[in-house]
């Protein structure tokens, strides 16, 4: 069976420090890979997609980059973080037809 | 641009009653449409789908209805129950690689 994994769970960042979230994909392969944000209150904005190794694309210009140096491994990073980068992120993979997505537990981002 | 659009943000039931959960959204060329269930600090999960070729589709206490001209779809779920309380989000795709997610819906189903 397939599983998804994040980590860290939690973080507490300072402003302008550097960020690197970790997303890793097992019991499939060449899997379409997503980086998701849900701010406080908000629903879920699309951050990146990737449809293979070093294949990334971005959805919403801003200070955070993604990439997948692996079939299964995806990373979400920041040179320097901002208020407003706090928020629950989440990686996701899908399967077809029907783009069916499945989840990992999140990683919930404090940036003070 | 809001493609997909969940209007109501909360919505409360009485247990043992239906619960109608509405989304509505605007390109003509998504193909399926999903809903996805979500509790606090955790990740969604998938609850179910339907293809835009349909109007209908059941799985257990949960249906979705799917109506193309209206743009509308909708999650009926029969009867409720207190572990349904949670946040529902709506999503649509075009088969390719986005999917596009509603703001959701809270759902508290009062015992």
């Amino acid at each position: 069976s397939q599983t998804i994994h994040q980590w860290p769970a939690t973080l507490v960042q300072p402003v302008g420090s550097p960020l690197s979230l970790e997303c890793t994909v097992e019991g499939t392969s060449n899997p379409n890979l997503y980086w998701y944000r849900q701010a406080a209150g908000r629903g879920l904005q699309l951050l990146f997609y990737s449809v293979g190794i070093g294949q990334i694309s971005s959805e919403v210009p801003q200070n955070l980059s993604a990439s997948r140096p692996q079939d299964r491994q995806f990373i979400l990073s920041s040179k320097k973080l901002l208020l407003s980068d706090s928020g629950f992120y989440l990686c996701a993979w899908t399967r077809p037809p029907n783009n069916e997505q499945f989840f990992g537990p999140g990683t919930r981002l404090t940036v003070l | 641009d809001q493609q997909v659009k969940q209007n109501s943000p909360s919505l409360s039931v009485q247990e043992g009653r239906i619960s109608i959960l509405n989304c509505d959204y605007t390109n003509s060329m998504f193909d399926y449409f999903l809903w996805y269930k979500k509790y606090p600090a955790e990740g969604p999960t998938f609850l179910i789908s339907i293809s835009s070729i349909k109007d209908k589709n059941e799985d257990g206490r949960f249906t979705v209805f799917l109506n193309k001209s209206a743009k509308h779809l909708s999650l009926h779920i029969v009867p409720s129950q207190p572990g349904d309380s949670a946040v529902y989000f709506c999503a649509a795709s075009t088969g390719g690689f986005k999917t596009i997610f509603g703001a959701g819906t809270r759902l508290f189903v009062k015992a």
